[in-house]
C-alpha cells in the first residue's frame, strides 16, 4: 500500500526566495507522481506530473524531481512571489496503470510575504 | 466552462438529514472520482467509475454513503443520516482510463450540526 508523506506541514518564506516543497512515498515502483495545488476552500489544480520514467519536469519557474530509490520527489518554486501562497501536495496512483485512484500526501502549506 | 463542476458549493444540514451532491465531469472523461478532504488534510479516495460502473469503494465508504453514475455523465454522491464526522470537502475529478492527470472540481462543503 502506497503511503505518502510531506515534510513541513507549514512554510513561510520572503518573496522572492527559492521554494522547496518534499514528498516521500514508500512505495517506489510508482507509475507516476503528481504535485498539486489547492488555494483556500477550492478544488485541486494540476502543476506537474513526473512519469516514473523521468527524473524531473519544468514548467515555467516550476521543477519537479523524482528520485525512485530513495522515495523522494521536490517541487522547485523559483523566486516565489505572494501569489504562490496556497496549499501543495502531492499524489501517486495506487495501481501500475494510468487511471488510478490517487494517494495523497497531507500538503504543504506555503506563504510567501511581501 | 469545460471544467468539472459540482453542486452545491457548500451546504449546510442538520444532524440526521440526507445530502446529495452532484458532479459534472468534463466532457467525455469515462473515469470519475470522488475524494473527500477534510481540515489540514489531503484528499482522500472514496469511490470511482469507469462509465457507469463503480469499481472500487473505499472502506471510508459506509453503508451511509451511496454513489451512482446514471449513463456514465454526472455523478451523485448521497450520504444518509448525516454524522457530525462527515463534515468535509467532497471533491470529485475526471480523466480518460488511459490519462494520467486527474482534473478536479471546485468541491462541494458540508458542514452538518
Amino acid at each position: 500500500k502506497q503511503e505518502v508523506t510531506q515534510i513541513p506541514a507549514a512554510l513561510s518564506v520572503p518573496e522572492g526566495e527559492n521554494l522547496v516543497l518534499n514528498c516521500s512515498f514508500t512505495d517506489s515502483a510508482i507509475y507516476n507522481l503528481q504535485w498539486f495545488r489547492q488555494d483556500p476552500g477550492k478544488g485541486l489544480t494540476s502543476l506537474l506530473l513526473i512519469q516514473s520514467s523521468q527524473r524531473e519536469q519544468t514548467s515555467g519557474r516550476l521543477n519537479a524531481s523524482l528520485d525512485k530509490s530513495s522515495g523522494r520527489s521536490t517541487l522547485y518554486i523559483a523566486a516565489s512571489q505572494p501569489g504562490d501562497s496556497a496549499t501543495y501536495l502531492c499524489a501517486s496512483p495506487s495501481g501500475r496503470t494510468a487511471g488510478n485512484k490517487l494517494t495523497f500526501g497531507g500538503g504543504t502549506r506555503v506563504l510567501v510575504k511581501p | 466552462d469545460t471544467g468539472v463542476s459540482q453542486d452545491p458549493r457548500h451546504k449546510i444540514t442538520k444532524r440526521g438529514q440526507n445530502v446529495t451532491f452532484r458532479c459534472d465531469p468534463i466532457s467525455e472523461h469515462n473515469r470519475l472520482y470522488w475524494y473527500r478532504q477534510t481540515l489540514g488534510q489531503g484528499p482522500e479516495f472514496l469511490t470511482y467509475f469507469q462509465n457507469e460502473a463503480q469499481l472500487e469503494k473505499s472502506r471510508l465508504l459506509s453503508d451511509r454513503f451511496s454513489a451512482e453514475r446514471p449513463k456514465g455523465s454526472f455523478s451523485t454522491l448521497e450520504i444518509q443520516r448525516t454524522e457530525q464526522g462527515d463534515s468535509a470537502m467532497y471533491l470529485c475529478a475526471s480523466s480518460w482510463t488511459t490519462q494520467e492527470t486527474q482534473y478536479f472540481g471546485p468541491g462541494t462543503r458540508l458542514l452538518v450540526l
